[in-house]
């Protein structure tokens, strides 16, 4: 089992890019999560999604898009990424919402926007 | 919203001594959950513990429901277990989910 993957693991944008971010998991896992993570904070949670083909907002879902298309994996996308989006960016997942607790966490991605 | 304290914010501790992290929250909460973040950025969920207690070698935690406090205990700590350690609530009012995690314990274990 690799667990949970995160594509890519760095990555440096100018304002107004666009980019896509990949989480991969290979558990079987329903419920799929994206934070952000920025100096001295705790995580944020941005998107999650309960299922396959279902997404919803979190604490802090502004200036990003997620879809679901296959239980395996969430995509976390930036239409025009700005400098307040520089963050190290975490996919979890779990196997339901009770369980919310037993989350397994990616490596994360770090995003620079200039 | 609910508010998640923790401390202390920073500890430096000998190899070998046990420490106490605490986790208070303001409001009741569906889950609880104590993650580690090694100093390489990776995260570890240690426990889920909504209430009660739990034990996993030399980690233990107990949850307070009814007066809103956690408690991470480290014992015979070791250069390994340096990091920062977040707790994470779930509220119980918000139609969605919601996962606030405090804003971490950094801990520094000393050889």
């Amino acid at each position: 089992n690799a667990g949970v993957t995160q594509t890519p693991k760095f990555r440096v944008l100018k304002t107004g890019q666009s980019m896509t971010l990949l989480c991969a998991q290979d558990m079987n896992h329903e419920y799929m999560y994206w934070y952000r993570q920025d100096p001295g904070m705790g995580l944020r949670l941005i998107h999650y999604s309960v299922g396959e083909g279902t997404t919803a907002k979190g604490e802090v879902p502004d200036g990003y898009n997620v879809s679901r298309l296959k239980k395996q994996n969430f995509l976390l996308g930036l239409e025009s990424a700005a400098p307040s989006q520089t963050s190290v960016y975490f996919c979890a997942s779990s196997y339901s919402r009770d369980t919310l607790g037993e989350q397994y966490f990616g490596p994360g991605t770090r995003l620079t926007v200039t | 919203g609910i508010q998640v304290e923790q401390s202390p914010p920073d500890l430096i501790l000998q190899e070998g001594a046990n420490s106490t992290l605490r986790c208070n929250f303001s409001d009741s909460v569906n889950n609880l959950q104590w993650f580690h973040q090694n100093p390489w950025g990776q995260l570890i969920n240690l426990f889920y513990i909504p209430s009660g207690t739990k034990q996993n070698g030399r980690l233990s935690a107990t949850t307070v429901a009814t007066e809103r406090y956690s408690l991470l205990y480290i014992s015979s700590s070791q250069t390994t277990d340096s990091g920062v350690y977040f707790c994470a609530v779930d509220e119980t009012k918000t139609s969605y989910d919601k996962v606030i995690f405090g804003p971490g314990t950094s801990l520094s274990v000393i050889p």
